[in-house]
């Protein structure tokens, strides 16, 4: 399978615990975007790469929020001391862009984290 | 301020009928893509547009985008209970520019 895969699937924790979620890309999509998506809504900018350079950031994320793509491949999202706003699906996707190319993301198929 | 409006929000049809779903900007966009998504997964890429003027069609779904590149819709015709679902359209403005989403679209095909 070489879709964008993320686990875990469902995350449940208490408010005020850490929590970290991994997204694999597809293999060579230099593209990675996290988004945060709640019922019914559409997907919620988050952050996202290009290689393993971090390229932009929500201005709406708070500094709870960190996320890593160390080598260029996989990525971590971690929120720190988590509240019950936060809970949502996270999504993960990527894409292969180059040159003047378009920017087409595959999804993964979420997190979903559940904050009590 | 959200760059790409969708209409209508909410649409719930019974089987057989059409259906037209918008996505409107005054932003230009080097391409858009369609998406439907379905409860607890990930949005599913449904097709990219690239030109002005452009049509694509998917089996019963027809997709256009604008001459000018500012809007795109989606028709499905003789809509089935499969069709349920978050449809969403987003929209790319190139170079380092991320991507935008739509505000989304919920459709129900009643049998």
């Amino acid at each position: 399978d070489t879709g964008v895969s993320q686990d875990p699937r469902h995350k449940i924790t208490k408010r005020g615990q850490n929590v970290t979620f991994r997204c694999d890309p597809i293999s060579e999509h230099n593209r990675l975007y996290w988004y945060r998506q709640t019922l019914g809504q559409g997907p919620e900018f988050l952050t996202y790469f290009q290689n393993e350079a971090q390229l932009e950031k929500s201005r709406l994320l708070s500094d709870r929020f960190s996320a890593e793509r160390p080598k260029g491949s996989f990525s971590t999202l971690e929120i720190q001391r988590t509240e019950q706003g936060d809970s949502a699906m996270y999504l993960c996707a990527s894409s292969l862009v180059f040159g003047g190319g378009t920017d087409t993301q595959y999804f993964g198929p979420g997190t979903r984290l559940t904050v009590l | 301020t959200q760059l790409l409006e969708q209409s209508p929000q909410f649409l719930s049809i019974q089987e057989g009928e059409n259906l037209t779903v918008y996505c409107n900007s005054s932003s230009v966009f080097s391409s858009l893509q369609w998406y439907r998504q379905e409860p607890g997964e990930g949005p599913v890429l449904l097709v990219t547009v690239v030109t002005g003027g452009e049509v694509k069609k998917l089996k019963r779904l027809t997709f256009q985008f604008g001459d000018a590149r500012k809007d795109s819709s989606l028709h499905i015709t003789a809509a089935q209970p499969g069709d349920t679902g978050l449809y969403l359209c987003a929209g790319d403005r190139g170079g380092y520019q991320k991507v935008t989403f739509g505000t989304g679209t919920k459709l129900q095909v009643i049998p």
